[in-house]
Parts: C-alpha cells; sequence; structure tokens
C-alpha cells in the first residue's frame, strides 16, 4: 500500500549545524507535501510545505526540496536552535476532486539541538 | 478564531472500561481526523469525518469507533479498554471538502491523554 517512508528517526545536532530530514514516498499522485513540528507535550503545527509544481521553497531556516521524479522531499534546517528541538513529520498528500484529500505521515524524526 | 478543541485533557481508565472523546474543530471546518499517538510512535491514523459521514479509516480494530454530528464536532469511542489503548488521540481539522478553500493544511488540537491501568 502507500506509504511514507522518513529518516532518520532520531537525529542530534550541536546548536549551529544544519539537520537535514528525508522523506521518500510511494503513490505518485500525491501533490502536496507538508512539514508538521510537534514540541514536548504540544500539538503537531504545520512550518512548511511544498507542492508539487515547485522544487524548493524557503523560509528563513527552513526550507524543503521536492524531486517528484525520485518521489523524495527534504527538510533543511540551517544555523539550528535549541528551540528546534522537536518531532517532525513529513506527510505525502493527495488531493482529490470533490474535496477528499488522502495524507499519509511519515513516522517522524526526533530532532535533538544541543547547546 | 478558536482553535481545535479536545475534551478532556486527561483521563484515566481501567482495563475493560469505555470511554468516549470529543473534538470540536475550528469554524466552518468541516473535515475531522482522529490520530493515536503513542510514545515513540508516530501519528497512526484512525478515522476521517466529513459532513457526518466517515470518509476513510486506519487499520483499527472495530472497537474504536467515531462519529460526527450535524455542527461538525465529532466523537470517538474506544470500548473494552485495554493497556495498549493508553495513548495521545489527537484530532485535527481542515478544510477539506471546502472546495476552492482546503489548502491542505491539518489544525491540530491539545489531544487527549487517555491512561488505562
Amino acid at each position: 500500500g502507500e506509504n511514507v517512508e522518513q529518516h532518520p528517526s532520531t537525529l542530534s545536532v550541536q546548536e549551529g549545524d544544519s539537520a537535514v530530514i528525508k522523506c521518500t514516498y510511494s503513490d505518485s499522485a500525491s501533490n502536496y507535501f507538508p512539514w508538521y513540528k510537534q514540541e514536548l507535550g504540544k500539538r503537531p503545527q504545520l512550518i512548511i510545505d511544498i507542492r508539487s509544481n515547485v522544487g524548493e521553497k524557503k523560509d528563513q531556516r527552513i526550507a524543503v526540496t521536492l524531486n517528484k521524479t525520485a518521489k523524495h522531499f527534504s527538510l533543511h534546517i540551517t544555523e539550528t536552535q535549541p528551540e528546534d528541538s522537536a518531532v517532525y513529520f513529513c506527510a505525502a498528500v493527495i488531493f482529490f476532486s470533490g474535496g477528499y484529500n488522502k495524507l499519509i505521515f511519515g513516522a517522524g524524526t526526533r530532532l535533538a539541538v544541543h547547546p | 478564531k478558536a482553535g481545535v478543541t479536545q475534551t478532556p485533557r486527561y483521563l484515566i481508565k481501567t482495563r475493560g472500561q469505555q470511554v468516549t472523546l470529543s473534538c470540536s474543530p475550528i469554524s466552518g471546518h468541516r473535515s475531522v481526523s482522529w490520530y493515536q499517538q503513542t510514545p515513540g510512535q508516530g501519528l497512526q491514523f484512525l478515522f476521517e469525518y466529513f459532513s457526518e459521514t466517515q470518509r476513510n479509516k486506519g487499520n483499527f480494530p472495530g472497537r474504536f469507533s467515531g462519529r460526527q454530528f450535524s455542527n461538525s464536532r465529532s466523537e470517538m469511542n474506544v470500548s473494552t479498554l485495554e493497556l495498549g489503548d493508553s495513548a495521545l488521540y489527537l484530532c485535527a481539522s481542515s478544510l477539506a471538502g471546502n472546495l476552492g478553500k482546503d489548502t491542505g493544511e491539518l489544525f491540530f488540537g491539545e489531544g487527549s491523554r487517555l491512561t488505562v491501568l
């Protein structure tokens, strides 16, 4: 069946370093790729997303890249800070006509940024 | 605009009991999804409701059920609780189905943390 693989499951970096999280999806009909951040004890929240007609999107220190041919997309965080420590979830979404979405989450990456 | 509200936030039950969790979506959102999150685990999809109809269901036993009311509020029920049902249950609402307005974003509630003893 359809799935989204996310790697690594845990990531530990020093403050100021970069962090990269990678996801691979199986359903080529996927056309929307959001990333959610869940801080400890908090709700997941959307931090950045990319649509299938775009190859890269940046928002300050975070960026997302998409390779539709390879069915890969990645989250890049530069100049990491302790407040970036959280669990990050990628997702692949298919928009169907009639307003139905099918969303599949990756398993999550626990990022720890050490001062 | 108020966010997604889940009640209760915390609850403790014993094995064999049943539990009902409630979710009030953001005003105007007609799609409500439920997820189970256990420690160290990801977001396991339970089901999604739209206009009082279940549109999609995850791979959970029949002890897990849900419903949606005409005001889009949703409830999920777990019967005959097992120790393994201890988890954070997250509800998310979205504009899915609101043609022309759906961005694809899910808005999560704070969750209901269930402990089964």
